[in-house]
């Protein structure tokens, strides 16, 4: 089946690292990615990552994929009051040659300063 | 470069009407995606349409439709409105559907409200 999972809530200190995980259940997946949605916006495409590659770095955002337990995660290295937001991970199933994605409901991220 | 639009904004309908959302890509893109999001919850995908023709489809009733334009802007269209038609419609676009990283770039969203 297509399903993502992520926990709903994450608090951190301005200046630490944030992780938001993920879970996944398509092993066909070729995609994953990683989208922001700050209050009454639409979604910001953050980074994704092929589903051969173990570990992607993109200036502050590390995605790190462990392909074998479907787990994938999105570290934030010092994180600031703007990184506060939802942030959705979603795989694009590899059975499909459309534009489907498959989201999880969200992590809120809330940074403190 | 201009992102992905979408009109209107905001929009309040009541049961039983009928409703259209507008969308138009980034320039150079060919596809555009529409995506529910209901409160509280992640994006479902409804349709996605690729030089005018409907790649995928979502599990949605028939009441929900859409098409694309030569210009690839499109139109998603719901009618016989329920209260459970409120949320965030999403459009997202992209080059080419399932190829490549298929990155797709979303729109601000039309909030749609049903009394």
């Amino acid at each position: 089946g297509e399903d993502v999972e992520q926990s709903l809530f994450l608090s951190v200190r301005e200046g630490d690292s944030s992780v938001i995980n993920c879970t996944y259940t398509d092993s066909s997946s070729t995609y994953l990615y990683w989208y922001k949605q700050e209050p009454g916006a639409g979604l910001q495409l953050l980074t994704y990552i092929f589903s051969n590659m173990d570990m992607k770095q993109d200036q502050r955002l590390t995605v790190l994929l462990n392909k074998k337990d479907k787990h994938l995660s999105l570290r934030i290295a010092d994180t600031q009051t703007g990184d506060s937001a939802i942030y959705f991970c979603a795989e694009r199933p590899g059975s499909s040659n459309t534009g489907k994605l498959i989201f999880g409901q969200g992590t809120t991220l809330q940074v403190k300063p | 470069d201009a992102g992905v639009t979408q009109s209107p904004t905001h929009l309040i309908k009541t049961r039983g009407q009928h409703v259209t959302l507008r969308c138009s890509p980034i320039s150079g893109h060919k596809s555009v995606s529409w995506y529910q999001q209901v409160l509280g919850q992640g994006p479902q995908f409804i349709f996605q349409y690729y030089e005018k023709e409907e790649r995928g489809r979502g599990n949605f009733p028939d009441r929900f439709s859409a098409r694309q334009f030569p210009n690839y802007s499109s139109e998603l269209n719901v009618n016989a409105l329920l209260l459970g038609d409120s949320a965030l419609y999403l459009c997202a676009s992209s080059l080419v559907p399932g190829f490549g990283t298929y990155e797709q770039y979303f729109g601000p969203g039309t909030r749609l409200t049903v009394t």
